[in-house]
């Protein structure tokens, strides 16, 4: 079966930007991470989203957001970027909350210039 | 809060050897899981165990098993007959119970990472 597919795989953004990442699980699964992994600060939790509904916030900036439709595929938004924001974003599905273990996308490779 | 913390920066294995990765974590809860990742310059994030901490019994897939010390807040991995695959950066990771803290639901506490080289 397919696995979590992440688009697009690399985004160069200007500073003050926007940027929307998607994220389609794998079908059947019903709750979507993201992820935001960089040299200095490792991996960090941004949202986990279940039926549609936020269940889960990390403790990024409200220039983050995400939601998720009824067919689960997610999507995550960055407003006003800023050069700390590269980061290689990691997107991560299971069946209900993660217990069997997530299977994460190949990320999307943010590059703010 | 929930940690994790991986005190090996890097790791070098000899091809066919074994090596033991470290890990330690901290948290109040008595049920939760815990996870091995593998993420190969691919970046793709890939699991390689998983352990239930109401389950004594270490896991083990194939050529990975687990030594899970509850009490000690302890989970190390070990890799048997190291291959040259192998080779990526390794994350240990935590994860509260299902229908715990709304705080914790479907979020992974990862680790700082492993970079594992093997040696042919």
């Amino acid at each position: 079966k397919a696995g979590v597919t992440q688009t697009p795989r690399y985004l160069i953004k200007t500073r003050g930007q926007q940027v929307t990442l998607s994220c389609s699980p794998i079908s059947g699964h019903r709750s979507v991470s993201w992820y935001q992994q960089t040299p200095g600060q490792g991996l960090q939790f941004l949202f986990e989203y279940f039926s549609e509904t936020q269940r889960n916030k990390g403790n990024f900036p409200g220039r983050f957001s995400g939601r998720q439709f009824s067919n689960s595929r997610s999507e995550m938004n960055v407003s006003t970027l800023e050069l700390g924001d590269s980061a290689l974003y990691l997107c991560a599905s299971s069946l209900a909350g993660g217990n069997g273990g997530y299977t994460f996308g190949s990320g999307t490779r943010l590059t703010v210039v | 809060a929930q940690t994790v913390t991986q005190s090996q920066p890097e790791m070098s294995v000899q091809e066919a050897e074994t090596v033991t990765l470290s890990c330690t974590y901290d948290t109040s809860e008595s049920d939760y899981y815990l996870f091995w990742y593998k993420q190969p310059p691919s970046r793709q994030m890939i699991l390689v165990i998983r352990q239930e901490a109401y389950k004594q019994q270490n896991a083990t897939e194939n050529r990975f098993s687990v030594n899970f010390q509850k009490a000690a807040k302890s989970f190390s991995l070990k890799i048997s007959d190291s291959q040259l695959g192998d080779a990526a950066m390794y994350f240990c990771a935590h994860l509260g119970p299902l229908g715990g803290s709304s705080s914790n639901t479907g979020k992974l506490i990862f680790g700082q990472g492993t970079t594992l080289q093997v040696k042919p």
